[in-house]
């Protein structure tokens, strides 16, 4: 089965920019969205198609995916940002993955 | 548009979840929207249950499909879940969500999710 492989946490500084990983296999021919998912609350999409923002989510949000690797960009992260975030692929073989999270510390 | 997922709490092992979506402010028969099921243990990461088309089209995680029962009442703007045969590893949240796709050729990911419904596998 497919699998996608997040590092477990992230720690940065406020104001500077955080960057979390998601690797795969031949990532980058499929579509890879990320969820920001805070304690308690359901998760929320925020990039989409490798690097499409929906309505709302603030453009500090940037992602970029090559080859087996694909990225999330958050700059000038701010203590709001503190959360888990999932990396998520599809095509139409393996349909959805979630990666296994990775906790995103501002301190 | 709103999801909400309604269903028991508890089950016993070797019985059967199952769960209801009811779609508000908005249509389960709208072209390109797929309906999902996806599910979270405590303290862990998300899982994908398995997804629906209005058409009835079914997609379910290879790992879960002999259990899965995912199905559409498109009178009722519903979409409802059935995993037989639960043990504890089947505790966990679980949210009904959709997935937007183009003519399941692209996937623009999962925008809409409900609150969640816990459900824990116990006698």
């Amino acid at each position: 089965s497919y699998e996608l492989t997040q590092p477990p946490s992230v720690s940065v500084s406020p104001g500077q920019t955080a960057t979390i990983t998601c690797s795969g296999d031949k990532l980058g021919d499929k579509f890879v969205s990320w969820y920001q998912q805070k304690p308690g609350q359901s998760p929320i999409l925020v990039l989409y198609e490798h690097n499409k923002r929906p309505s709302g989510i603030p453009d500090r949000f940037t992602a970029s995916t090559s080859g087996n690797t694909a990225t999330l960009t958050i700059t000038g992260t701010q203590t709001l940002d503190e959360a888990d975030y999932y990396c998520q692929a599809w095509d139409y073989i393996i349909d959805v993955v979630f990666g296994g999270g990775t906790k995103l510390a501002v301190l | 548009l709103q999801l909400a997922e309604s269903g028991p709490g508890l089950v016993k092992p070797s019985e059967t979840l199952s769960l209801i979506c009811t779609v508000s402010g908005g249509s389960v028969s709208t072209s390109n929207m797929y309906w999902a099921w996806i599910r979270q243990p405590p303290g862990k990461g998300l899982e994908w249950i398995g997804s629906i088309y209005h058409s009835g089209s079914t997609y379910y995680k290879s790992s879960l499909q002999r259990r899965v029962t995912i199905s559409v009442d498109k009178s009722k703007n519903q979409f409802s879940l059935r995993l037989k045969s639960v043990t504890a590893a089947d505790t966990a949240v679980y949210y009904c969500a959709r997935e937007r796709h183009q003519l399941r050729l692209t996937h623009s990911g999962v925008d809409v999710w409900g609150l969640g419904a816990t459900v824990t596998v116990s006698s």
